[in-house]
């Protein structure tokens, strides 16, 4: 069965600090894909990166950085210099490759989000 | 352009009142996705709508009827709600049902039922 683990329920920093979000992942399929997901206090979930099982290349995005390795089932996410701007929900998600449809279990799997509070 | 709307932002409703939820996407998008997110929790799916047909009900009690006017509109109708439906209600669109594509989210609407 596939499942994600944000272990980090909540993670407070000082502004300009580096922070690693944590995000693990179970799966028996070869093909899938991943996600990175943002909820700031406003409600809206922002879509940050997809990353699909067969690029374990690492992504940088400006302050936002994400090292995928498949060897642990891990799919961390980094933010560099944090700002209080990055204050918010931040959710991994696993889907499983194919055509999600009703009757099988191909539907993105969400862990339970790492609560990010940066403080000035 | 990324943007998925929603419409009210809030909503307090009784329980015997019918209201509706909108949801709109100007992006091509050929799948669209209604979920509900309680405080501190993921959102849960509840119905996925493919080519303007219903293609996923999560088993969502029949109080809440969805639908999909067109490719761009979908709409989310209530009735007979109860206090424990208070929660976000979170619309999305995908390229298509096929898992690989990302969902780009709306704002939400703040549901509470008194």
């Amino acid at each position: 069965a596939q499942k994600v683990t944000q272990a980090q329920t909540e993670i407070s920093v000082v502004e300009k600090e580096d922070v690693t979000l944590d995000c693990v992942y179970e799966t028996r399929d070869t093909t899938y894909y991943l996600f990175w997901y943002k909820q700031p206090p406003s409600g809206e979930l922002v879509f940050l990166i997809r990353r699909n099982s067969f690029d374990e290349q690492n992504e940088i995005s400006g302050r936002y950085s994400w090292n995928f390795q498949k060897s642990t089932s891990s799919f961390n996410f980094t933010i560099t210099a944090s700002q209080v701007v990055d204050s918010a929900v931040y959710f991994c998600a696993l889907s499983e490759a194919g055509f999600a449809g009703a009757g099988n279990n191909r539907k993105l799997i969400w862990g339970l989000g790492t609560s990010l509070a940066v403080n000035p | 352009d990324t943007e998925v709307t929603q419409t009210p932002k809030h909503l307090v409703m009784g329980m015997t009142n019918k209201k509706s939820l909108k949801c709109e996407q100007h992006m091509g998008h050929r799948a669209m996705y209604w979920y509900k997110q309680k405080a501190k929790k993921p959102p849960e799916l509840m119905f996925v709508y493919s080519y303007e047909k219903l293609s996923i009900n999560e088993s969502v009690p029949s109080r809440f009827s969805p639908e999909c006017p067109n490719s761009s509109l979908l709409n989310l109708h209530l009735h007979a709600l109860q206090p424990e439906d208070s929660a976000l209600y979170l619309c999305a669109s995908s390229q298509g049902q096929t898992t690989s594509y990302e969902q780009y989210f709306g704002p939400g609407t703040r549901l509470t039922v008194t």
